[in-house]
């Protein structure tokens, strides 16, 4: 049973460009959320999607979007990129929109020059 | 909105040494509360979790944490520390708004084990 896969692993871009993070769900799974894990703190909270929709949203600018696709699959988006979105972005997948816990992928190393 | 206190942002034990590690949670309903080690350059890693039920939970590598209810704690403990338990370790909480949950993380505590 594949747990949450995440490409790419790392990344690094240039300021003011824009990147795209892909996230595949646990299996079975069909809600998928993304977090931001700035180097030293704890993660924070970007968005939720589900049904093809995004249901919730943390303290995130526009220039933070995302998509969710039919099959589950997700993409997180950063457009305009600054040299503090360089963080570890995690997956997270869970069970329904109503499930409490969630699994969390390895992360794409995000890194902006 | 729920929040997550973790006192001490580094903390450090001699091998063998008991493990302490606190996370405080403010809440207005009954919580849903883990623990998760990130070993360098690495993706999170469930160590425990509280749902319901039995208040003292057991979890991988001989790690264990007690959920009480009176004090809003959910402090992590191990009896022994190794050297390899060296990582940081984050508590959250899973918050639900609008019937969705997210995750409330702390700000992490990273354990150093002296030899």
């Amino acid at each position: 049973d594949a747990g949450v896969t995440q490409s790419p692993t790392h990344l690094i871009k240039t300021r003011g460009q824009q990147v795209t993070l892909r996230c595949s769900p646990k299996s079975g799974h069909d809600t998928v959320s993304w977090y931001q894990q700035a180097l030293g703190q704890g993660p924070q909270f970007i968005f939720q999607y589900y049904e093809e929709e995004e249901r919730q949203r943390g303290n995130f600018p526009d220039r933070f979007s995302g998509h969710q696709f039919p099959n589950y699959s997700s993409e997180l988006n950063v457009n305009a990129l600054l040299l503090g979105d360089s963080a570890l972005y995690l997956c997270a997948s869970s069970l329904a929109m109503g499930h409490y816990e969630q699994y969390f992928g390895p992360g794409t190393r995000l890194t902006v020059t | 909105a729920q929040s997550v206190t973790q006192l001490g942002s580094h903390v450090s034990v001699s091998e063998g040494a008991l493990v302490l590690l606190r996370c405080n949670y403010s809440s207005s309903v009954p919580p849903y509360l883990f623990w998760y080690v990130q070993y360098p350059n690495q993706g999170l890693q469930l160590l425990l979790k509280y749902t319901t039920g039995a208040t003292l939970v057991k979890g991988i590598n001989g790690f264990e944490a007690e959920f009480k209810k009176s004090e809003t704690s959910f402090h992590l403990t191990k009896p022994s520390a190794h050297m390899s338990d060296a990582a940081e370790y984050f508590c959250a909480v899973s918050e639900k708004t609008s019937g969705t949950y997210k995750y409330i993380f702390g700000t992490g505590t990273r354990l150093k084990v002296l030899a």
